[in-house]
């Protein structure tokens, strides 16, 4: 498979309970991003990484969000004492830097419930 | 700050109709805008971009878009749609240096058989 690989697709939590979201990104690509979409939304960033350097967080992302990049390939978004505010679905981007033939490429996502 | 208006939240055609799903932005300076589809329960595929040059930009699945930079708008269009065509699209814009993307709210579209 060539595409994003994003896991696990669904996940139901309880309020207070720490998530973490696994990205694999298309194996080139050096550029990885995460979305956040909340229903009747569309997608709005999160943060990006290039290569193991993650380069811009936004405002959205509060101190109970973290995201690595360890080697450079794979990605992991955790969330800390979630909130019923986080159910949402995340979703993983990747692309290579400068080149724009195929746009951001993204994943499936991950659907998070808190409960 | 860019931006991305969807001034349809819902579109209904006809089935071998023309469509038209709209897109207007506002950013500073010239813009790099695509459109996305999203099916139930799945993540956003890419249909067309506009980078530079022509303006009439043809994509993925039959679709269109036409930049046109003095009503600042990316409208998305296809001939005659089909029923396999309904599901949420969603247009986005990006500026420049700035490497996010930033969406609309999004157009549901039904094709109506």
């Amino acid at each position: 498979d060539t595409g994003v690989s994003q896991n696990p697709r669904h996940k139901i939590t309880k309020r207070g309970q720490n998530v973490t979201f696994r990205c694999d990104p298309i194996s080139e690509h050096n550029r990885l991003y995460w979305y956040r979409q909340t229903l009747g939304q569309g997608p709005e960033f999160l943060t990006y990484f290039q290569n193991e350097a993650q380069l811009e967080k936004s405002r959205l992302l509060s101190d109970r969000f973290s995201a690595e990049r360890p080697k450079g390939s794979f990605s992991t978004l955790e969330i800390q004492r979630t909130e019923q505010g986080d159910s949402a679905m995340y979703l993983c981007a990747s692309r290579v830097a400068g080149e724009y033939n195929y746009g951001y490429t993204f994943g499936s996502g991950t659907r998070l419930t808190v409960v | 700050a860019q931006s991305v208006a969807q001034p349809e939240d819902q579109v209904n055609v006809a089935e071998g109709n023309p469509l038209t799903v709209k897109c207007t932005y506002s950013v500073s300076g010239n813009p790099y805008l695509f459109w996305y589809v999203q099916y139930p329960n799945r993540g956003l595929q890419f249909l067309l971009k506009y980078i530079t040059g022509d303006n009439l930009v043809k994509g993925s699945y039959g679709f269109e878009a036409e930049f046109n930079k003095s009503q600042t708008s990316f409208h998305l269009k296809k001939p005659s749609a089909l029923v396999s065509d309904s599901a949420l699209y969603f247009c986005a814009v990006r500026f420049g240096g700035n490497e996010k993307l930033t969406f609309g709210t999004g157009t549901r579209l039904t094709i109506i058989p």
